[in-house]
């Protein structure tokens, strides 16, 4: 069974530039999870899809960045206009549902590493 | 916001030694997790620890959640290169909000 997908894995781009990733979760996995790992720290939570909604974006900063999950299945970040400090790996994971009321098995993808110059 | 605090932050040692790793914070939570990140790779779930008190054992990996279930270890015995990566803890407090807060981990290399 194939993993959780993300592309690209790596980007760079100049600041105030646009830029975009994308993750296929596991097939039949109703939760998505877009994460940042800044280097030498822990992934942060930035956005939860349950299905097509976005359940939790309260970490997310709003003024540059957005998310979609069309469909319930692939998602797309996007940043728009990058900024230095965006320089991160941005992770992306899914689990078969939370709802379940118990806190699922997260599968991450590789990441896209990001190097905003 | 909940805050882990991983200890040792970086650790070295001899392929064959034994190593232990701690994650701790003021919370309470309804579980913790441990995984392993690999450069270039996503975090891989280790184990999941529920109940105040728990030991579980993988292989030569011994994790133990603390009786307040405030705190964890990771025991490593007899380390192998394989073993190498970022050992990360995350914690759900269980609050309804489904949500996992990651320490920053440690940092572990194994020599051969």
């Amino acid at each position: 069974e194939a993993g959780v997908v993300q592309s690209p894995r790596y980007k760079i781009i100049e600041k105030k530039q646009p830029v975009a990733f994308w993750c296929n979760p596991i097939s039949g996995h109703n939760t998505l999870y877009w994460y940042r790992q800044n280097l030498g720290q822990g992934p942060e939570l930035l956005i939860r899809y349950e299905n097509e909604e976005a359940v939790d974006d309260s970490q997310l900063p709003k003024d540059r960045f957005s998310a979609e999950r069309l469909k319930g299945v692939d998602s797309t970040l996007k940043i728009q206009p990058a900024e230095l400090g965006d320089s991160a790996v941005y992770l992306c994971a899914s689990s078969l549902d939370v709802a379940s009321g118990l806190t699922d098995t997260q599968y991450f993808g590789p990441g896209t590493r990001l190097t905003v110059l | 916001t909940q805050l882990l605090e991983q200890s040792p932050q970086f650790l070295s040692i001899q392929e064959g030694e034994n190593l232990t790793v701690y994650c701790n914070s003021s919370s309470v939570f309804s579980s913790l997790q441990w995984y392993r990140q690999e450069p270039g790779e996503g975090p891989v779930l280790l184990v999941t620890v529920v109940t105040g008190g728990e030991v579980k054992k993988l292989k030569r990996l011994t994790f133990q959640f603390g009786d307040a279930r405030k705190d964890s270890s990771l025991h490593i015995t007899a380390a192998q290169p394989g073993d190498t990566g970022l050992y990360l803890c995350a914690a759900d407090s269980g609050a309804g909000s489904y949500q996992l807060t990651f320490g920053k981990g440690t940092k572990l290399s194994v020599i051969p």
